[in-house]
Parts: structure tokens; C-alpha cells; sequence
């Protein structure tokens, strides 16, 4: 069933402010990342990815830095707007595995 | 992008009737679908990954008998769930992604309620 009394981390940010998110993954072999941003009922949108070969990747607005040492990855937004109001999914596709495990999520409240 | 469709968005039905939901890639084959539950505020919870032309694989804890899923062809998927009840509300999201990519496109998610 539905559980209730959740609340998501919630990072609070001026209008203009770059925006840091972080995730924690949990697999050391996961080989691949990905960002997904999701309004309100709606789908989760690709944002930008990252192998594990690489420990950043630039976007449109968006750095991606994944430290594989500590299996830390982070979405930077620059210049942060209101349409970034949303909640953020840092997902992480196993070596071989067929299958993307998505981290818990963090609120983004953009303030005019 | 790619997009992937959808279909419908909302559906309110009543306890013990079946209801079905599409999902179509549009623009790209899919030879791999995924169907996810969402609690609120809650992360995506994978129910099960269907290749085209073959059965679905579902998640620990998911009755396949109860989400019936069909993958008949490269740009289709499909998820029934039969005899609704109300612990069955919630927001379902199905997403695609085309042979050798890592990529995955999701739809803009189904809200189902059951009464």
C-alpha cells in the first residue's frame, strides 16, 4: 500500500543560484549513470549521463561528476530557474545488468 | 529526443474490473519495455522488463497474473491490470529503450484509481 509521512530532501534555491543534488550509488559495478528530472504526474525526463570511464560531463546548464572511489555521483544546474523545480533521480545501470536502480529522489524548490 | 507515448493518463474504475495501459515508443524501436510503480514521494519501483516477442520478466513480489504484460511488437508494450482493487492505485510509468542503448525514455505515467 501507500506509505505516508515521506518527505523527500528538499533543496531550497534562489532564482539565478547554481544547484548542487547528490546521490549515493551502491553497486561498484554499476558502469553507467543517468539523471532523470520528473514534474509533478508526469515521467521522469533524461538529463544527462555518464560512463564510468569518464568523472564529468557537461549539459546544456547541467555538469554531471561521478567520484567512483566513494560511489558519489552529483547533478550541478547552473543559473537555476523555476521550470528546474522538480524532483531529481540519479539512476545507476549494473555491469551486464539489463535493468536501471533508481536512488530515492530529491526535491528541488526553485524561489522567485 | 525520443518520446515515448503513454496511454491514458488517468483512469478511475471501479474494484474488480480489468484496466489496461499502452505504452508506444514513437519514433524509435524498443526492443526493451520497462513498467515502473510510483508511490508519492517515493522513487520508481521497478514491476517488470519485457522484451518484444517474449515473455515478461517480473520483479520479486509482483504477481504477474495480476499485471499482465504484453510485448507484441518493436514499438507496443502493454500492462493490464486485472481485477482492480483499491491498494492498486498509483501512479504506473512505462519507459523504452532501443537495441544497445542505455537510455531509457519514459512516458508521461498513468494514474490509476480504483474505487
Amino acid at each position: 500500500g501507500e506509505s505516508v509521512g515521506l518527505h523527500l530532501p528538499t533543496l531550497s534555491v534562489q532564482e539565478g543560484d547554481n544547484s548542487i543534488i547528490n546521490c549515493a550509488y551502491s553497486n561498484s559495478a554499476s558502469d553507467y549513470f543517468i539523471w532523470y528530472k520528473q514534474e509533478s504526474e508526469k515521467g521522469p525526463q533524461f538529463i544527462i549521463d555518464i560512463r564510468s570511464n569518464m568523472d564529468k560531463r557537461q549539459g546544456q546548464r547541467v555538469t554531471v561528476l561521478l567520484n567512483k572511489t566513494v560511489k558519489h555521483l552529483s547533478l550541478q544546474i547552473a543559473a537555476t530557474q523555476p521550470g528546474d523545480s522538480a524532483v531529481y533521480f540519479c539512476a545507476e545501470n549494473e555491469g551486464g545488468n539489463n535493468r536501471l536502480a533508481f536512488g530515492k529522489g530529491n526535491q528541488v524548490v526553485v524561489i522567485p | 529526443g525520443a518520446v515515448v507515448s503513454q496511454h491514458p493518463s488517468r483512469v478511475i474504475c471501479k474494484s474488480g474490473t480489468s484496466v489496461k495501459i499502452e505504452c508506444r515508443s514513437l519514433d524509435f524501436q524498443a526492443t526493451t519495455m520497462f513498467w515502473y510503480r510510483q508511490f508519492p514521494k517515493q522513487s520508481l519501483m521497478l514491476m517488470a522488463t519485457s522484451n518484444e516477442g517474449s515473455k515478461a520478466t517480473y520483479e520479486q513480489g509482483v504477481e504477474k497474473d495480476k499485471f499482465l504484460i504484453n510485448h507484441a511488437s518493436l514499438t507496443l508494450s502493454t500492462l493490464t491490470v486485472t481485477s482492480a482493487h483499491p491498494e492498486d492505485s498509483s501512479f504506473y510509468i512505462c519507459s523504452a529503450r532501443g537495441e544497445g542503448k542505455n537510455i531509457q525514455y519514459f512516458g508521461a505515467g498513468t494514474r490509476l484509481s480504483v474505487l
